[in-house]
């Protein structure tokens, strides 16, 4: 079926080092979304992506959807302890696919 | 406004029992999404429902699983038979449209369900 792989599965990183997760499809996405999800939270929005090679930045994060609509990185730069969670991506097809998640530890 | 919400937040039953969980979306979405996140996994979508009707309902893994939404609002998720694989949280989200791929889900708190 369709899949969103999603890399690596866990992160861990001093305070103020960057950051980046990765996600790849089998499929080409009419948008890929990003949601964070705090330990013992519900998935939280954060950004969607529709446009071929398109790059947002939301201060220190950056997205970034590959030119083929099948890729997407999410990069943090300089983490701090508020950024521990994990980060999904989701395509949607429809129906939206999660990823399984890159789970972020920041050690202070 | 008030977010999506979800009741119980957590259920526990015994194997072979039968549950319900509930979800009140954002107050004006017409859109309503049942998800299922088992430990160390993304949500997997479930059911979608624009209105009253299910529109989508490929993500159901078998017959033991049924969603309503009579009224176009709050819906229901219900589950017969409950096995210790349904051990998952539930987490319902809503949106503003019709589902699109330009539309943003609201997720509510998830109901964690344990059968025993």
């Amino acid at each position: 079926g369709q899949q969103v792989m999603q890399i690596p599965q866990y992160q861990h990183v001093q305070e103020g080092e960057d950051f980046t997760t990765y996600c790849n499809s089998s499929t080409t996405l009419s948008n890929i979304q990003w949601y964070k999800q705090r330990p013992g939270g519900h998935p939280v929005f954060l950004i969607q992506l529709v446009k071929s090679g398109e790059v947002k930045k939301q201060k220190r994060l950056t997205f970034q959807f590959g030119e083929a609509k099948k890729n997407s990185s999410l990069h943090i730069t300089a983490t701090q302890t508020t950024d521990v969670g994990t980060y999904f991506c989701a395509g949607f097809i429809p129906p939206l696919v999660f990823g399984k998640g890159t789970r972020l530890s920041v050690i202070a | 406004g008030a977010g999506v919400s979800q009741t119980p937040s957590n259920k526990v039953t015994e194997k072979g029992k039968y549950v319900e969980l509930r979800c009140d979306p954002i107050s004006g979405h017409t859109a309503l999404y049942w998800y299922r996140q088992s430990l160390g996994q993304g949500p997997e979508f479930l059911i979608y429902f624009q209105g009253t009707g299910a529109a989508d309902d490929s993500g159901l893994p078998n017959d033991r699983f049924f969603a309503v939404r009579p009224e176009g609002s709050v819906s229901t998720l219900k589950i017969q038979r409950t096995e210790r694989g349904d051990s998952a949280v539930y987490l319902c989200a809503s949106s503003l449209r019709a589902r699109t791929s330009t539309d943003t889900q609201y997720f509510g708190p998830g109901t964690r369900l344990t059968v025993l």
